[in-house]
């Protein structure tokens, strides 16, 4: 099976623009979340869809957004980026049946710059 | 509120030594846990995973890890050292209900040959 895989690798964004990143999950998983990877904070969650539908959320600001579409394909959207929102964003797919118990497996993520 | 601590951001062995990374978590319920490793430039690898069977649990690689209740730690151990395990190593807590995962913050691992 292919894995999880993410696009771009790399982004360089400028403060006040906006991104979104995108994720496929191994095929048959039904469950993606997101995660951000800084230097400081190490790995926050940021949120789970399931079935189109956000199951779980961080505790990140509403410029964060997510979706998942019916192939289960999910994107990212961060709108009006900071310095601080430079990052790796890292996404994990899993069969969803019960997350907190699922393995998770994880992307190569995708490394965002904000200039 | 859950939390993972990894104590020691940089471990250093020798190539055939015994490695020992630590992780202690702190929880309101049985939590399960996890052990994940990061090579450079990847994602997060599935080392193993603690959900309320056998407290001493094997992963990959010869990588295993107890769980211990009274201490609320999850160590993960291996006997001896190999270069290919120079990585990044993350301890994870999520909760039954919760459905959020929480990491501690890493320990990067230095095999010295």
């Amino acid at each position: 099976k292919a894995g999880v895989t993410q696009t771009p690798r790399y982004l360089i964004k400028t403060r006040g623009q906006q991104v979104t990143l995108s994720c496929s999950p191994i095929s048959g998983h039904r469950s993606v979340s997101w995660y951000q990877q800084t230097p400081g904070q190490g790995l926050q969650f940021l949120f789970e869809y399931f079935s189109e539908t956000q199951r779980n959320k961080g505790n990140f600001p509403g410029r964060f957004s997510g979706r998942q579409f019916s192939n289960s394909r999910s994107e990212m959207n961060v709108s009006t980026l900071e310095l601080g929102d430079s990052a790796l964003y890292l996404c994990a797919s899993s069969l969803g049946l019960v997350l907190s118990t699922d393995t998770q497996y994880f992307g190569p993520g995708t490394r965002l710059t904000v200039l | 509120a859950q939390s993972v601590t990894q104590l020691g951001s940089h471990v250093s062995v020798s190539e055939g030594a015994l490695v020992l990374l630590r992780c202690n978590y702190s929880s309101s319920v049985p939590p399960y846990l996890f052990w994940y490793v990061q090579y450079p430039n990847q994602g997060l690898q599935l080392l193993l995973k603690y959900t309320s069977a056998a407290t001493l649990v094997k992963g990959i690689n010869g990588f295993e890890a107890e769980f211990k209740k009274s201490e609320t730690s999850f160590h993960l151990t291996k006997p001896s050292a190999h270069m290919s395990d120079a990585a990044e190593y993350f301890c994870a807590v999520s909760e039954g209900t919760g459905n959020q995962f929480y990491f501690g913050t890493g320990t990067s691992l230095t095999v010295i040959p």
